[in-house]
């Protein structure tokens, strides 16, 4: 069945830039996501693509698809301590449900 | 008002206890979901509701029994839980079910349950 798959921590200094990685085996999929889901909260959306894009920017967010290694990333420029988060990628599925990766606790370092 | 919003915050719950978790959003959205997270792991769906009607059911035991009274509720019925049921429970919604455009899902804050 499809999969989704993240690294489980991201540790970034205040100030740098944050990568986040992920992979998804679906290669119909046609919307991939990113959810944020901050401690003790639901999940925010942050931003999504679709899949005849490659790049998308929104502020300080970065998304990037590569549809021919099924490489998914979110940038986010000048981490902040708010952007303390479990960050969750997600693929849309044939049957229009997400399938979810296993999300990436970012850690920010002073 | 673009708020999912959820009660309980929290519950606790022996085994033999009946109590209910209750969801309510007023975007107009038709389509509601209750997903399941437990720590350090991502959402998993349990139900969804489509125009009031139950679309889809992950084979959740029948001891979690969902209810969508109108377009704006919906409630998850608890009965004779075990303790490994205890985990953040969260209500979402989108305007439809087949999330043909950007698909966003409206999450609540979620209800976190312990059954002792």
């Amino acid at each position: 069945g499809e999969d989704v798959e993240q690294s489980l921590f991201l540790s970034v200094r205040e100030g740098d830039s944050s990568v986040i990685n992920c992979t998804y085996t679906d290669s119909s999929s046609t919307y991939l996501y990113w959810y944020k889901q901050e401690p003790g909260a639901g999940l925010q959306l942050l931003t999504y693509i679709f899949s005849n894009m490659d790049m998308k920017q929104d502020q300080r967010l970065t998304v990037l698809l590569n549809k021919k290694d099924k490489h998914l990333s979110l940038r986010i420029a000048d981490t902040q301590t708010g952007d303390s988060a479990i960050y969750f990628c997600a693929e849309r599925d044939s049957n229009y449900q997400l399938i979810w990766g296993a999300g990436t606790k970012l850690i920010i370092k002073p | 008002d673009t708020e999912v919003t959820q009660t309980p915050k929290h519950l606790v719950m022996g085994m033999t206890n009946k109590k209910s978790l209750k969801c309510e959003q007023h975007m107009g959205h038709r389509a509601m979901y209750w997903y399941k997270q437990k720590a350090k792991k991502p959402p998993e769906l349990m139900f969804v509701y489509s125009y009031e009607k139950l679309s889809i059911n992950e084979s959740v035991p029948s001891r979690f029994s969902p209810e969508c009274p109108n377009s704006s509720l919906l409630n998850l019925h608890l009965h004779a839980l075990q303790p490994e049921d205890s985990a953040l429970y969260l209500c979402a919604s989108s305007q439809e079910r087949i999330l043909i455009v950007a698909g966003e899902l409206f999450f609540g804050e979620g209800s976190r349950l312990t059954v002792l």
